[in-house]
């Protein structure tokens, strides 16, 4: 069965620092990948998504993801936290046998520390 | 991003009462999500669907039924609310098929 993995339920960094956002997968194949994120009280973003060619991904907000096969693993990163980016980040995992449906993790919240 | 709104936002209920909430989108996506939100356990999938009249269950359908008559609007329909179907409530919509899914505000929804 598809699932996403986000073994991180909460991560405080400081203010400044760099951040990793750690991501699993099972997928038969190679699936479409995505993070989003959401800030309290509001719906998701989508910050960065990954289909095929480059295994690094460029999104907003300088976020970054790397796709690894061997790890099965789409790992996002920011080498430099603002307090604007605690939210809650989500992980998913696209369908691509044709229905289009979207597997989420169980999120991770991130704290920022000024 | 897609232009969808929920309705409504915010909602409160009794046990046994049915609930509809709406989802209208102004893309003219083809597909069109429910999820519950949930604290540990992140987005679940209710139901979706692939075109007007076109519907299908997702992995917590249990309660559940929606209802797509127009491209726009996508509805989900609690026949009789628990307890347990206290949640937020998104609705997501997506274009083609390598589209990405965009999210509507949400609906918070209690049931007493």
């Amino acid at each position: 069965a598809q699932s996403v993995t986000q073994p991180d339920i909460h991560i405080t960094v400081s203010e400044g620092a760099s951040l990793e956002l750690r991501c699993n997968y099972s997928y038969g194949a190679t699936p479409y990948l995505f993070w989003y994120v959401q800030s309290p009280g509001q719906g998701l973003q989508l910050l960065l998504k990954y289909f095929s060619g480059d295994t690094l991904v460029q999104g907003i907000k300088g976020f970054e993801a790397e796709f690894k096969r061997s790890q099965s693993s789409f790992n996002l990163r920011k080498p430099s936290v603002h307090w604007s980016d605690a939210a809650e980040y989500f992980c998913a995992v696209g369908d691509v046998s044709g229905t289009y449906k979207y597997i989420f993790g169980t999120g991770t919240r991130l704290k920022v520390l000024a | 991003d897609a232009g969808i709104t929920q309705s409504p936002r915010h909602k409160v209920t009794e046990t046994g009462t049915p609930v509809t909430l709406r989802c209208h989108q102004t893309e003219n996506h083809r597909y069109m999500y429910w999820y519950r939100q949930d604290p540990g356990h992140g987005l679940r999938l209710i139901h979706y669907s692939y075109g007007v009249k076109d519907t299908d269950k997702g992995e917590v359908s249990d309660g559940y039924s929606v209802s797509r008559s127009k491209t726009e609007d996508f509805l989900l329909t609690l026949e009789s609310a628990t307890s347990s179907q206290t949640s937020v409530y998104f609705c997501a919509t997506q274009g083609t098929s390598t589209d990405t899914q965009y999210f509507g505000p949400g609906t918070r929804l209690t049931v007493l």
